[in-house]
């Protein structure tokens, strides 16, 4: 099993901030990460895929890089809504997810 | 636009069985992946099962294997899943999850959920 690891847990911020989150992967998943946003009370939401390409409707301050173990999702600038935990998932053996970041409002 | 809605969740005892099902409307239902993922309460994502259009590729989770069977019926836009035996450590929400055509390893659309709770 390919075990995600994210980083970091908990990630304090003021809107306007720009938030850096950490998925590292156990082994090689080439480009096959998926990053969603999940807030409280509602079902998880796609945002990246392919590691960088945005899903249809995702503001482009939204935005993944990274390569083989490591991976990163950048948002340029935080709006309210955003504040929810993000969830990496690896798509290259049988799917598996890191444990969340969460980004909190400082 | 793409709906998906989870039902069937309930408490059952140890060793019981329960029988999740999910509508789906808003798109064509026979040709996606269908993907069945859930977490337990206050926790992390685990994937359980995925099923093709046509049902011919199936898999699952070790965690379920051998007593969860997902399954569909094109005809009524519907996903199931059949659990057995179940455990306390399969209490969580699951989730009813679209993938894309070509696999089920990653979920562009995802329900609600429907939540099961395996006590005694």
């Amino acid at each position: 099993e390919i075990v995600l690891t994210q980083s970091p847990a908990t990630l304090s911020l003021s809107p306007g901030e720009r938030a850096t989150l950490s998925c590292r992967a156990s082994q090689s998943v080439a480009n096959y990460l998926v990053w969603y946003q999940q807030k409280p009370g509602q079902a998880p939401r796609l945002l990246i895929y392919e590691a960088s390409i945005r899903a249809t409707g995702i503001p482009a301050r939204f935005s993944g890089s990274g390569s083989g173990t490591d991976f990163t999702l950048t948002i340029s600038s935080l709006e309210p809504e955003d504040f929810a935990v993000y969830y990496c998932q690896q798509r290259s053996n049988w799917p598996t997810f890191g444990g969340g970041t969460k980004v909190e409002i400082k | 636009q793409v709906q998906l809605v989870e039902s069937g969740g309930d408490l059952v005892k140890p060793g019981g069985s329960l029988k999740l099902s999910c509508a789906a409307s808003g798109f064509d239902f026979s040709d996606f992946y269908m993907i069945w993922i859930r977490q337990a309460p206050g926790k992390g994502l685990e994937w359980v099962s995925y099923i093709s259009g046509s049902s011919t590729d199936t898999d699952y989770a070790d965690s379920v294997k051998a007593r969860f069977t997902i399954s569909r019926d094109n005809a009524k836009n519907s996903l199931y899943l059949q659990m057995n035996s179940l455990r306390a450590e399969d209490t969580a929400l699951y989730y009813c999850a679209r993938g894309d055509y070509y696999d089920g390893n990653w979920a562009g659309f995802w329900g609600q959920g429907t939540l099961v709770t395996v006590s005694s």
